[in-house]
């Protein structure tokens, strides 16, 4: 299976800061690496798919990059709205993995 | 636009089965895959396996001696079985559409996964 290490685990930041999500491969996965946001007590919801593709309806503030195996996951402004926590995901092969997550907090 | 909506029993006994439905609504079941991901309480996501609208079905080698996926295209639905299940199985249970691309025909599963459902938490426990 494919190891997907997401860094850093846990982040504070502030409204309007500039944020990066590190996400590592354990091998090269082209660009089949996806981005979820997920909120206390609901679903991920799909925000960068292929890695650097916005899913539709989603906030032009976030933004994808990478390919091989090192990926981030940039938000250009914090919203109040974005606090939560992020997974990313490879698509390269089954079984499909995800990264342990990064919580973003407020600081 | 598509919805999907899980149901079943909210507790299971251990070496038991279980067994969750995904509703969809608001678009067909058909020339899509649908897979079902769960979540232990404060962990990571997992993978569980995904089923296309014909039967033919991709599962986690993790979980592969365990798990069946099915769908009842009549229905709108799909469903996952588990069997012999223990506390490590106590999870919230996702059901999600899988993206895909089709060409000359035939549709292959891109494996990232929009729209979700709301998700069930399921309890192993005696």
């Amino acid at each position: 299976d494919i190891q997907m290490t997401q860094s850093p685990s846990s982040l504070s930041a502030s409204v309007g800061d500039r944020v990066t999500i590190t996400c590592r491969a354990s091998q090269s996965i082209s660009s089949y690496l996806n981005w979820y946001q997920q909120k206390p007590g609901k679903a991920p919801k799909l925000l960068i798919y292929a890695a650097s593709s916005l899913q539709s309806g989603v906030p032009s503030r976030f933004s994808g990059s990478g390919s091989g195996t090192d990926f981030t996951l940039t938000i250009s402004s914090l919203q109040p709205e974005d606090f939560a926590t992020y997974y990313c995901q490879q698509s390269y092969s089954t079984p499909v993995t995800f990264g342990q997550g990064t919580r973003l907090e407020i600081k | 636009q598509v919805q999907l909506q899980e149901s079943g029993p909210g507790l299971v006994k251990p070496s038991e089965t279980l067994s969750l439905t995904c509703t969809v609504s608001g678009g067909s079941i058909s020339s899509y895959y649908w897979s079902w991901i769960r979540q232990p309480p404060g962990k990571g996501l997992e993978w569980i396996g995904y089923i296309y609208y014909s039967g033919s079905t991709n599962y986690n080698p993790s979980l592969k001696s365990r798990v069946t996926i099915s769908v009842d295209t009549s229905k709108n639905q799909f469903s996952l079985k588990l069997s012999s299940v223990t506390a490590a199985d106590t999870a919230v249970y996702y059901c999600a559409r899988v993206a895909r691309g089709c060409s000359g025909g035939s549709c292959y599963p891109y494996n990232w996964f929009d729209p979700w459902g709301q998700g069930t938490l399921v309890t192993v426990s005696s």
